[in-house]
């Protein structure tokens, strides 16, 4: 079992406020991954991470913000929620020598 | 360039009945290729990978997939349908040791009793 949390799990929440959706991994992983899923649809990289103090943006442009300032911990944030931010997000974490990455429960977001 | 193409979108099968998921990728290296299995509000779990070892891959819960070069293809089996086994399933291909991963489209599989 992975143990690759994420919180909340669900999240409504008004447009323009602040968020920040929590990730944490106990396995002592080095890269980090965030993922957008719309319903029924494929997921999208948003963000991963190679190890602290390193961030990089994946194929999908998001005005989402990361930051890993402690191998464990990978949280993303969005200044000001709008409507089209509405969508599943999925962290996963990788041992930087294997392939396979280990997916969190995710956060479903609906901003209204 | 990788992609991966997952060429169902929707299978439906009678528990007790063989299972066929059928996943083609192009890459231009030799990747890696998975399957995930997603159940409903739930993360994403690993259920095989191949990384250039045996072409025929085990995973857990009685899948395996096969990996043919010649075909560039990953498809996933079981010999014998599972109610619990109704679930989104995702193909990936990877560059080995890299951040490049992309994801299949998905393929929905419905188990009728």
């Amino acid at each position: 079992e992975a143990d690759i949390y994420q919180t909340p799990r669900y999240l409504v929440i008004g447009t323009g406020k602040k968020i920040t959706l929590e990730c944490s991994q106990t396995m002592g992983h080095d890269k980090m991954y965030w993922y957008q899923q719309d319903p029924g649809m494929e997921l999208h990289l948003i963000h991963y991470s190679y190890g602290v103090n390193s961030t990089e943006k994946g194929d999908l442009s998001s005005e989402s913000t990361v930051s890993r300032i402690r191998t464990e911990h990978f949280p993303l944030t969005l200044e000001s929620a709008r409507p089209s931010h509405t969508s599943q997000y999925l962290c996963a974490s990788s041992d930087g020598r294997r392939d396979e990455q280990y997916f969190g429960p995710g956060t479903r977001l609906t901003v209204t | 360039a990788q992609s991966v193409t997952q060429l169902d979108s929707h299978v439906s099968v009678s528990e007790g009945t063989p299972v066929l998921l059928r996943c083609n990728y192009s890459s231009s290296y030799s990747p890696s290729l998975f399957w995930y299995v997603q159940h409903p509000n739930k993360g994403l779990q690993l259920l095989l990978k191949y990384t250039s070892a045996a072409t025929l891959v085990k995973g857990i819960n009685g899948f395996e997939a096969e990996f043919k070069k010649s075909e560039t293809s990953f498809h996933l089996t079981k010999p014998s349908a599972h109610m619990s086994d109704a679930a989104e399933y995702f193909c990936v291909v990877s560059e080995t040791g890299g951040f490049k991963t992309i994801f299949g489209a998905g393929t929905r599989l419905f188990v009728k009793a």
